[in-house]
């Protein structure tokens, strides 16, 4: 079982349509990040979250870290295909030699024009 | 270009074989990692080194040694190479402490292993 469920694991959609993409978990975060990947290419980050309730905002893209610090969302109004990539959450977690980030197994989006 | 860069980005070998995967960074970072990514997207830390210190070391076979000859190179030998070996794998780094957990990772392109 992994620590991070993220859901939906693949989306397709038309230009123009809004999405929203969940990261879960049982477990408490220290802060939680989210990435995105272009085939080829390493996961890049798009923003870190590290207050219960906040919400970030990267133009098209809207992240809400949840009260208790367990789930988190990824929202993106009127996508575009350029938005096309595979979406990754990463919370942090504390262990004995510090924090681990901790990946989920990401959402491949797709957009069609 | 500041960036993470490893080679080699393909690599194609047998089974039983030994193999290196080279990672260097040049954003001055103090910490630096190995993960995988399997076929279905998955990512997975294997190894942390903070200034050349071993701090993370996940339940991997011990054929996967990592190396880190300064704070800016961090290697993979892979001994007796599997067919389960076969991954993407990514060279990170990130500034501070792995307890610094606000810091983001910044990856490498990877490298695509195939074992035969």
């Amino acid at each position: 079982t992994q620590l991070l469920e993220q859901s939906p694991q693949f989306l397709s959609i038309q230009e123009g349509e809004n999405l929203t993409v969940y990261c879960n978990s049982s477990s408490v975060f220290s802060s939680l990040q989210w990435y995105r990947q272009e085939p080829g290419e390493g996961p890049v980050l798009l923003v870190t979250v590290v207050t219960g309730g906040e919400v970030k905002k990267l133009k098209r893209l809207t992240f809400q870290f949840g009260d208790a610090r367990k789930d988190s969302s990824l929202h993106i109004t009127a996508a575009q295909p350029g938005d096309t990539g595979l979406y990754l959450c990463a919370g942090a977690v504390l262990t004995f030699y510090g924090n681990k980030l901790v990946f989920g197994a990401g959402t491949i989006l797709r957009v069609k024009s | 270009d500041t960036a993470v860069s490893q080679t080699p980005k393909y690599l194609v070998t047998q089974m039983g074989n030994d193999k290196s995967i080279k990672c260097e960074q040049n954003l001055g970072h103090d910490t630096m990692y190995w993960y995988k990514q399997d076929s279905k997207k998955f990512l997975k830390i294997m190894f942390s080194y903070n200034n050349k210190e071993l701090i993370i070391n996940e339940t991997v076979p011990n054929r996967f040694s990592p190396k880190s000859p300064d704070k800016a190179h961090l290697n993979l030998h892979i001994n007796s190479l599997e067919l389960g070996d076969s991954a993407v794998y990514f060279c990170a780094s990130s500034q501070g402490h792995p307890s610094s957990y606000n810091s983001p990772l910044h990856f490498g392109n990877g490298t695509r292993l195939t074992v035969t």
